[in-house]
Order: C-alpha cells, then structure tokens, then sequence
C-alpha cells in the first residue's frame, strides 16, 4: 500500500545544534502537512506544502517540498527546548492522508 | 468550547467490558476523524466521516470496534469487549474542509488503559 517513510526515528541534538526530518513517500503527493506533537499533547498543524519544489519558512522552521512532490523535509535551525516533540509529516494521496511514523526531537541536558 | 472536544479524557476498564468514546467536534466542520496512538508511536488511522456517512472504516481494527456520527456533528467510537491490545490514546480531529486537503485539528485525546 501506500506509505511516507519519515527518518529519522530519533535525533538527539545539542541545544543550538540544527535538526533535520524527511519524509519519502512512494506515491505522488497531492499535498503534504506536517504537525508537531510535544509531550503529552495532542498533533498540532505546523503547515501545509502543495506545490512542486516549494520551500515555506516559519521563524527557525523551514519546509520543502520536493520538485517530484514524492518528498518533504523540515530543517529547524538553532534548536531551542521549546522544540522538543515529535514531528510528523501527513501527505495526501488518493484521498487518503498518509502519516509518517515522526521523528522525536531530543535535546541533550 | 472553540476546540475539539473528546471525553472522556482517561477510561480505566476492565477486559471483556464495552467502553464508548466521544468526540465534539469545531462548528461546522463536515470531516471528523478517528486515530488511535499507542505510547511512543505514530499515528493509525481509524475511521473518517464525512457528514454521517463513513466513506472509509478501513482502519478499523475488528468487528469489536464501530463508530457513529449523528446530526453532522458529534461522533462515538464504540469499543466491545474491549483487549489489552485496546489500550491506548484515541484522537479524534476535525477539519473545515471536505476532503483530505484541509488542516487538522486535534483533541486532547481519550487515554483507555484495559486491565
């Protein structure tokens, strides 16, 4: 069936260090969403990426989308604790909305 | 309230009983979704709605699970002889749009713990 691989599953940063997480999907997206997820919450909308090759920045947030719109990323610069969480990206495909597995930011004490 | 509205927040059953699970959505917004969260992991999707009708129950996990929405707006999860496997966090969410392209939004969740 169809998927969005997101990797990586983990990443431990240092605060200040960059943090970076992909998603890969196997299918043609129409569309691709990614949300943030702290501890203990519930996913909250970060953005959504419709075009080919779109690049949206939100603060020390940027986002692309691939020029094939197979692929996205979500790059954070100078991580900050506020950070921490899961990031997960959602793409839409054939009416459905596929959900990569997230990535867990982790910033090391 | 202006948010997505689930309760009850925490069900603590035991195994064999039926537990219900409810979600208010945000006014007037037509798609309503279901996702069950297992500690540390992703997201599974459930059921979707669009109105009352359910164009895809393709995630629902057995027969014991089931789900309704009334009047366009409020939507139960039903679980039956409820499993430990059961155990988990139950997102319900809703969006403006009437397709899949539309943002999100999210309640706290339901946490069913199955003893």
């Amino acid at each position: 069936g169809q998927q969005v691989m997101q990797i990586p599953q983990y990443q431990h940063v240092q605060e200040g260090e960059d943090f970076t997480t992909y998603c890969n999907s196997s299918t043609t997206l129409s569309n691709i969403q990614w949300y943030k997820q702290r501890p203990g919450g519930h996913p909250v909308f970060l953005i959504q990426l419709v075009k080919s090759g779109e690049v949206k920045k939100q603060k020390r947030l940027t986002f692309q989308f691939g020029e094939a719109k197979k692929n996205s990323s979500l790059h954070i610069t100078a991580t900050q604790t506020t950070d921490v969480g899961t990031y997960f990206c959602a793409g839409q495909s054939n009416y459905q909305l596929i959900w990569g597995a997230g990535t867990k930011l982790i910033i090391k004490p | 309230g202006a948010g997505v509205s689930q309760s009850p927040s925490n069900k603590v059953t035991e195994k064999g009983k039926d537990v219900e699970l409810r979600c208010d959505p945000i006014s007037g917004h037509t798609a309503l979704y279901w996702y069950r969260q297992s500690l540390g992991q992703g997201l599974e999707f459930l059921i979707y709605f669009q109105g009352n009708s359910a164009p895809d129950k393709s995630g629902l996990p057995s027969d014991r699970f089931s789900a309704e929405r009334t009047g366009g707006s409020v939507s139960t999860l039903t679980i039956q002889r409820t499993q430990q496997e059961d155990s988990a966090v139950y997102l319900c969410a809703s969006s403006l749009e009437s397709s899949w392209t539309g943002e999100l939004f999210f309640g706290e969740g339901s946490r069913l713990t199955v003893l």
